[in-house]
């Protein structure tokens, strides 16, 4: 069974750029997320799909940062414009079931670079 | 509001030697605890996790966390290390109250075992 997938592994763009990042989580999982690490500091949430609906999103920095989850498949989180303090890595998680002892499972990641 | 510290950025431990990954953490209701690792290049990967019951988890890779409920920490355990145990642990907690589903992590624990 395939892991949850990140696209790209990599992204280097300059600041005031577009930047997309794509999240497959794995296959039947209605539960997906989004973290990120800035700095080698603390992963934080950004946010949690439901489906294509977004249950919280509390976690979003900005309104520069939009993600989508179109037909509850895959996710998408678009950075416009990408600032400095974007650059990090953003993680991707899912999970079948939403409960308290559930586990996530991640993906490798996206190192973002914002120069 | 949940949170976690993991206080040392780096551990340094030799081949077979125990080695012990530090963790504490605040919660206003139940604690759920999570460790997690992340090998160089890799996702995160799940280790281990703490619901309810017995204060000793069992993870993969012989690793093991205490439960301590007073002190309000998880530490991260293994009896004898191996040098294919370097690399980034991160705890985490999720707690039984409100609506939310979010992971809070710490800032991550460098483990490297010495030859």
């Amino acid at each position: 069974e395939a892991g949850v997938t990140q696209f790209p592994s990599h992204s280097v763009i300059e600041k005031g750029q577009t930047v997309t990042l794509r999240c497959d989580p794995i296959s039947g999982h209605d539960n997906l997320y989004w973290y990120r690490r800035v700095m080698g500091k603390e992963i934080k949430f950004l946010l949690h799909f439901v489906k294509e609906s977004k249950q919280d999103e509390s976690g979003m920095p900005n309104n520069r940062f939009l993600a989508e989850r179109t037909g509850g498949t895959y996710s998408t989180l678009k950075v416009q414009p990408a600032e400095l303090e974007d650059s990090g890595v953003y993680f991707c998680a899912s999970s079948q079931i939403d409960g308290w002892n559930t586990e996530a499972f991640f993906g490798q990641g996206t190192r973002l670079t914002v120069v | 509001a949940q949170s976690v510290a993991q206080p040392e950025d780096q551990v340094n431990v030799a081949e077979g030697n125990p080695l012990t990954v530090k963790c504490t953490y605040s919660v206003s209701g139940n604690p759920y605890l999570f460790w997690y690792v992340q090998y160089p290049n890799r996702g995160l990967q799940f280790l281990l996790k703490y619901i309810t019951g017995d204060n000793l988890v069992k993870g993969s890779y012989g690793f093991e966390a205490e439960f301590n409920k007073s002190q309000t920490s998880f530490h991260l355990k293994k009896p004898s290390a191996l040098v294919s145990d370097s690399a980034l642990y991160f705890c985490a907690v999720r707690e039984d109250s409100g609506s939310a589903r979010q992971l809070t992590f710490g800032s991550g624990t460098q483990l490297t075992v010495l030859p």
